[in-house]
Protein backbone atom coordinates (compact mmCIF):
# COMPACT_ATOMS: atom_id res chain seq x y z
CA UNK A 1 0.00 0.00 0.00
CA UNK A 2 1.26 3.49 -0.85
CA UNK A 3 1.44 5.18 2.44
CA UNK A 4 1.00 9.01 2.81
CA UNK A 5 3.07 11.40 5.24
CA UNK A 6 1.56 14.31 6.68
CA UNK A 7 2.70 17.26 9.48
CA UNK A 8 1.27 16.06 13.01
CA UNK A 9 0.07 19.65 13.33
CA UNK A 10 -0.30 23.28 11.42
CA UNK A 11 -2.12 26.88 12.29
CA UNK A 12 -3.52 29.21 10.38
CA UNK A 13 -4.76 32.70 10.79
CA UNK A 14 -8.47 32.96 10.03
CA UNK A 15 -8.90 34.51 6.57
CA UNK A 16 -6.02 33.33 5.27
CA UNK A 17 -5.42 30.05 2.57
CA UNK A 18 -4.13 27.03 4.90
CA UNK A 19 -1.79 24.72 2.55
CA UNK A 20 -1.92 21.26 3.99
CA UNK A 21 1.45 19.16 2.39
CA UNK A 22 1.28 15.57 1.84
CA UNK A 23 4.33 13.01 0.67
CA UNK A 24 3.42 9.48 -1.15
CA UNK A 25 6.66 9.00 -2.75
CA UNK A 26 5.62 5.43 -3.47
CA UNK A 27 2.33 5.77 -5.14
CA UNK A 28 1.49 4.30 -8.08
CA UNK A 29 0.39 5.60 -11.42
CA UNK A 30 -3.48 4.27 -11.61
CA UNK A 31 -3.65 5.64 -7.39
CA UNK A 32 -5.62 8.78 -6.53
CA UNK A 33 -4.87 11.21 -3.91
CA UNK A 34 -8.50 11.70 -1.49
CA UNK A 35 -8.22 14.02 1.34
CA UNK A 36 -10.96 13.83 4.42
CA UNK A 37 -11.34 15.62 7.14
CA UNK A 38 -12.78 15.09 10.68
CA UNK A 39 -13.97 17.80 12.59
CA UNK A 40 -14.28 16.88 16.27
CA UNK A 41 -16.90 13.89 17.27
CA UNK A 42 -18.02 13.72 13.51
CA UNK A 43 -17.27 11.16 10.65
CA UNK A 44 -14.67 12.19 8.05
CA UNK A 45 -16.01 14.53 5.14
CA UNK A 46 -14.82 13.91 1.96
CA UNK A 47 -12.77 16.74 0.65
CA UNK A 48 -11.50 16.42 -2.76
CA UNK A 49 -9.69 13.81 -4.86
CA UNK A 50 -7.09 13.90 -8.10
CA UNK A 51 -4.83 11.30 -10.23
CA UNK A 52 -2.29 14.34 -11.75
CA UNK A 53 -4.14 17.24 -12.19
CA UNK A 54 -5.06 20.03 -10.23
CA UNK A 55 -8.30 20.10 -8.90
CA UNK A 56 -10.45 22.48 -7.27
CA UNK A 57 -13.97 22.10 -5.81
CA UNK A 58 -16.39 24.19 -3.78
CA UNK A 59 -14.24 23.14 -0.71
CA UNK A 60 -10.75 23.52 -1.39
CA UNK A 61 -8.12 23.31 -4.36
CA UNK A 62 -5.92 20.29 -4.50
CA UNK A 63 -2.35 20.57 -6.63
CA UNK A 64 -0.17 17.41 -7.07
CA UNK A 65 3.48 17.37 -8.14
CA UNK A 66 4.22 15.98 -11.51
CA UNK A 67 5.86 13.41 -10.47
CA UNK A 68 2.76 12.58 -8.23
CA UNK A 69 5.34 12.23 -5.22
CA UNK A 70 3.42 14.80 -2.96
CA UNK A 71 1.02 17.04 -3.13
CA UNK A 72 -1.01 20.36 -1.08
CA UNK A 73 -4.61 20.83 -0.10
CA UNK A 74 -5.49 24.55 0.10
CA UNK A 75 -8.07 25.93 1.91
CA UNK A 76 -8.23 29.71 0.40
CA UNK A 77 -9.98 31.41 3.17
CA UNK A 78 -9.69 29.27 6.29
CA UNK A 79 -12.49 29.80 8.79
CA UNK A 80 -12.71 28.86 12.12
CA UNK A 81 -15.36 25.82 10.85
CA UNK A 82 -11.97 24.62 9.33
CA UNK A 83 -10.89 23.60 12.34
CA UNK A 84 -10.30 19.71 11.77
CA UNK A 85 -7.77 16.59 11.65
CA UNK A 86 -7.28 16.46 7.77
CA UNK A 87 -6.32 12.86 5.97
CA UNK A 88 -4.40 12.74 3.00
CA UNK A 89 -5.22 9.09 1.34
CA UNK A 90 -4.11 6.75 -1.86
CA UNK A 91 -6.76 4.53 -3.07
CA UNK A 92 -5.83 1.05 -3.01
CA UNK A 93 -7.00 -2.09 -4.10
CA UNK A 94 -7.69 -4.62 -1.98
CA UNK A 95 -9.75 -8.08 -3.03
CA UNK A 96 -11.66 -6.06 -5.12
CA UNK A 97 -12.56 -3.08 -2.56
CA UNK A 98 -11.58 0.72 -2.41
CA UNK A 99 -10.88 0.66 1.60
CA UNK A 100 -9.36 4.05 2.42
CA UNK A 101 -6.39 3.52 4.71
CA UNK A 102 -6.23 6.40 7.00
CA UNK A 103 -2.98 7.76 8.70
CA UNK A 104 -2.37 10.24 11.62
CA UNK A 105 -3.18 13.39 9.65
CA UNK A 106 -2.55 16.80 10.26
CA UNK A 107 -4.19 18.45 12.81
CA UNK A 108 -5.22 21.79 11.22
CA UNK A 109 -6.03 25.27 14.25
CA UNK A 110 -7.66 28.01 12.38
CA UNK A 111 -6.61 30.87 14.54
CA UNK A 112 -9.42 34.08 14.93
CA UNK B 1 -30.90 13.31 0.65
CA UNK B 2 -30.57 11.60 4.34
CA UNK B 3 -26.98 11.16 4.79
CA UNK B 4 -25.59 7.78 6.57
CA UNK B 5 -26.88 6.88 10.18
CA UNK B 6 -25.43 5.19 13.09
CA UNK B 7 -27.52 3.81 16.39
CA UNK B 8 -26.59 4.24 18.70
CA UNK B 9 -24.66 7.35 19.43
CA UNK B 10 -22.84 5.82 22.38
CA UNK B 11 -22.85 2.28 24.16
CA UNK B 12 -21.28 1.61 27.48
CA UNK B 13 -21.40 -2.10 28.06
CA UNK B 14 -19.40 -4.43 30.83
CA UNK B 15 -17.01 -6.99 29.65
CA UNK B 16 -18.33 -10.16 28.21
CA UNK B 17 -21.38 -8.39 27.31
CA UNK B 18 -22.89 -8.38 23.29
CA UNK B 19 -23.55 -4.95 21.75
CA UNK B 20 -25.37 -4.46 18.41
CA UNK B 21 -24.51 -1.51 16.22
CA UNK B 22 -26.60 -0.58 13.24
CA UNK B 23 -25.90 1.59 9.94
CA UNK B 24 -28.24 2.74 7.90
CA UNK B 25 -26.41 4.07 4.40
CA UNK B 26 -27.74 6.32 1.90
CA UNK B 27 -30.13 4.79 0.37
CA UNK B 28 -29.52 3.30 -2.75
CA UNK B 29 -26.03 2.79 -1.88
CA UNK B 30 -24.39 -0.67 -2.68
CA UNK B 31 -21.38 -0.53 -1.17
CA UNK B 32 -21.71 -0.18 3.08
CA UNK B 33 -17.66 0.17 4.90
CA UNK B 34 -16.96 -0.40 8.69
CA UNK B 35 -14.54 1.07 9.71
CA UNK B 36 -13.44 1.86 13.75
CA UNK B 37 -10.52 3.94 15.94
CA UNK B 38 -9.31 2.49 18.88
CA UNK B 39 -7.46 3.78 21.80
CA UNK B 40 -6.25 7.19 19.49
CA UNK B 41 -4.73 5.14 17.42
CA UNK B 42 -6.20 5.55 13.30
CA UNK B 43 -8.95 4.99 12.08
CA UNK B 44 -8.77 1.54 10.68
CA UNK B 45 -11.17 -0.15 7.52
CA UNK B 46 -12.86 -3.51 8.76
CA UNK B 47 -14.97 -4.87 6.31
CA UNK B 48 -17.05 -4.11 2.93
CA UNK B 49 -20.34 -4.94 1.53
CA UNK B 50 -21.59 -5.11 -2.07
CA UNK B 51 -25.29 -5.18 -1.27
CA UNK B 52 -25.83 -8.16 0.94
CA UNK B 53 -22.72 -9.65 0.20
CA UNK B 54 -19.45 -9.34 2.16
CA UNK B 55 -16.88 -8.23 -0.40
CA UNK B 56 -13.93 -7.77 1.47
CA UNK B 57 -13.30 -8.61 5.74
CA UNK B 58 -9.52 -8.58 5.82
CA UNK B 59 -9.61 -5.89 8.21
CA UNK B 60 -12.32 -7.62 10.61
CA UNK B 61 -10.07 -7.86 13.79
CA UNK B 62 -11.46 -11.62 15.28
CA UNK B 63 -13.91 -13.80 15.39
CA UNK B 64 -15.89 -12.01 18.36
CA UNK B 65 -17.45 -9.33 15.56
CA UNK B 66 -20.16 -10.21 13.38
CA UNK B 67 -21.15 -7.88 10.39
CA UNK B 68 -24.53 -8.81 8.46
CA UNK B 69 -26.36 -6.51 6.21
CA UNK B 70 -29.25 -8.74 5.45
CA UNK B 71 -31.33 -7.58 2.17
CA UNK B 72 -28.76 -5.34 1.52
CA UNK B 73 -30.27 -2.62 3.45
CA UNK B 74 -29.03 -1.48 7.15
CA UNK B 75 -26.06 -3.60 8.41
CA UNK B 76 -25.09 -4.80 11.80
CA UNK B 77 -21.77 -4.81 13.71
CA UNK B 78 -22.20 -7.23 16.60
CA UNK B 79 -19.83 -7.24 19.05
CA UNK B 80 -19.87 -10.84 21.25
CA UNK B 81 -18.63 -10.85 24.13
CA UNK B 82 -17.02 -7.56 24.26
CA UNK B 83 -13.51 -6.68 25.67
CA UNK B 84 -12.06 -2.99 27.04
CA UNK B 85 -9.47 -2.77 24.00
CA UNK B 86 -12.82 -2.63 21.51
CA UNK B 87 -13.65 0.55 22.91
CA UNK B 88 -13.81 3.34 20.55
CA UNK B 89 -15.88 4.78 17.76
CA UNK B 90 -16.75 2.89 15.40
CA UNK B 91 -18.12 4.01 12.09
CA UNK B 92 -20.28 3.67 9.22
CA UNK B 93 -19.85 4.76 5.80
CA UNK B 94 -21.65 3.55 1.82
CA UNK B 95 -20.63 4.95 -1.43
CA UNK B 96 -23.00 3.60 -4.85
CA UNK B 97 -20.88 2.03 -6.66
CA UNK B 98 -17.19 0.67 -6.35
CA UNK B 99 -14.31 1.67 -7.90
CA UNK B 100 -13.39 5.53 -6.65
CA UNK B 101 -16.52 6.40 -5.36
CA UNK B 102 -16.85 9.07 -2.97
CA UNK B 103 -17.01 7.11 0.52
CA UNK B 104 -19.72 8.89 3.27
CA UNK B 105 -19.20 8.66 6.48
CA UNK B 106 -21.66 8.36 9.60
CA UNK B 107 -21.22 10.49 12.40
CA UNK B 108 -20.11 6.93 14.14
CA UNK B 109 -21.19 5.08 17.25
CA UNK B 110 -19.07 5.50 20.60
CA UNK B 111 -18.43 1.94 22.07
CA UNK B 112 -16.81 2.38 25.87
CA UNK B 113 -16.47 -1.32 27.06
CA UNK B 114 -16.07 -1.29 31.13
Amino acid sequence: DAKTTQPPSMDCAEGRAANLPCNHSTISGNEYVYWYRQIHSQGPQYIIHGLKNNETNEMASLIITEDRKSSTLILPHATLRDTAVYYCIVRVWGQGAQKLVFGQGTRLTINP
Amino acid sequence: EAGVTQFPSHSVIEKGQTVTLRCDPISGHDNLYWYRRVMGKEIKFLLHFVKESKQDESGMPNNRFLAERTGGTYSTLKVQPAELEDSGVYFCASSQGQGLDTQYFGPGTRLTVL
